[in-house]
């Protein structure tokens, strides 16, 4: 079946850092590519969606330059997590699809800003 | 805009018995589809069951099946025979059909705990 992978699966830096979460689609080309954000015990956040070469579309109250996104190729997006701070760690989900197809989830990055 | 309501937080079944775990939602769309996705402990997201709107038969997926009722837009999931891999958190979803940034709607999941 279609796979996701997302790398890091777990983060730790200082605050101040940049992070950088990539999500690849490894068996299909992924035309609309998502990201969330999970709290524990809470439902997913849709940040932004993304399509392959253009500019994505950051949800209400997501800020664009500290969340940065690109979406290059039909297999890759990143995630910029810019001048993390602690109130950023987080769980962070990618998910992927082709068309009108099923979304697949990536395995979720945690990310921890000491 | 589209809501997802799943109003029981929580809920605790023994294993080998039957549950069904609750989801509403509201739409003016009259194309859609409906999904219920499981996060275990690991926090992967698996898709459980889809159901497309235009179709009356209800999905099923081995011990898993739902009980759609477009008129009352009610969309719950039974999960037969239940066994401690079930314990997870699930969560209903709604995506409204075409359109190449179509998203989902998650509701705000349930915690499901299956006894030994």
């Amino acid at each position: 079946g279609a796979v996701v992978s997302q790398h890091p699966s777990w983060v730790i830096c200082k605050s101040g850092t940049s992070v950088k979460i990539e999500c690849r689609s490894l068996d299909f080309q992924a035309t609309t590519m998502f990201w969330y954000r999970q709290f524990p015990k809470q439902s997913l956040m849709l940040m932004a969606t993304s399509n392959e070469g253009s500019k994505a579309t950051y949800e209400q109250g997501v800020e664009k330059d500290k969340f940065l996104i690109n979406h290059a190729s039909l297999t890759l997006s990143t995630l910029t997590v810019t001048s993390a701070h602690p109130e950023d760690s987080s769980f962070y989900i990618c998910s992927a699809r082709m068309g009108n197809q099923p979304q697949h989830f990536g395995d979720g990055t945690r990310l921890s800003i000491l | 805009a589209q809501t997802v309501t799943q109003s029981q937080p929580e809920m605790s079944v023994q294993e080998a018995e039957t549950v069904t775990l609750s989801c509403t939602y509201d739409t003016s769309e009259n194309n859609y589809y409906l999904f219920w996705y499981k996060q275990p402990p690991s926090r992967q997201m698996i898709l459980v069951i889809r159901q497309e709107a235009y179709k009356q038969q209800n999905a099923t997926e081995n011990r898993f099946s739902v009980n759609f009722q477009k008129a009352a837009k009610s969309f719950s999931l039974k999960i037969s025979d239940s066994q401690l891999g079930d314990t997870a958190m699930y969560f209903c979803a709604f995506m409204k059909q075409g359109g190449a940034n179509s998203k989902l709607t998650f509701g705000k999941g349930i915690t499901l705990s299956v006894r030994p």
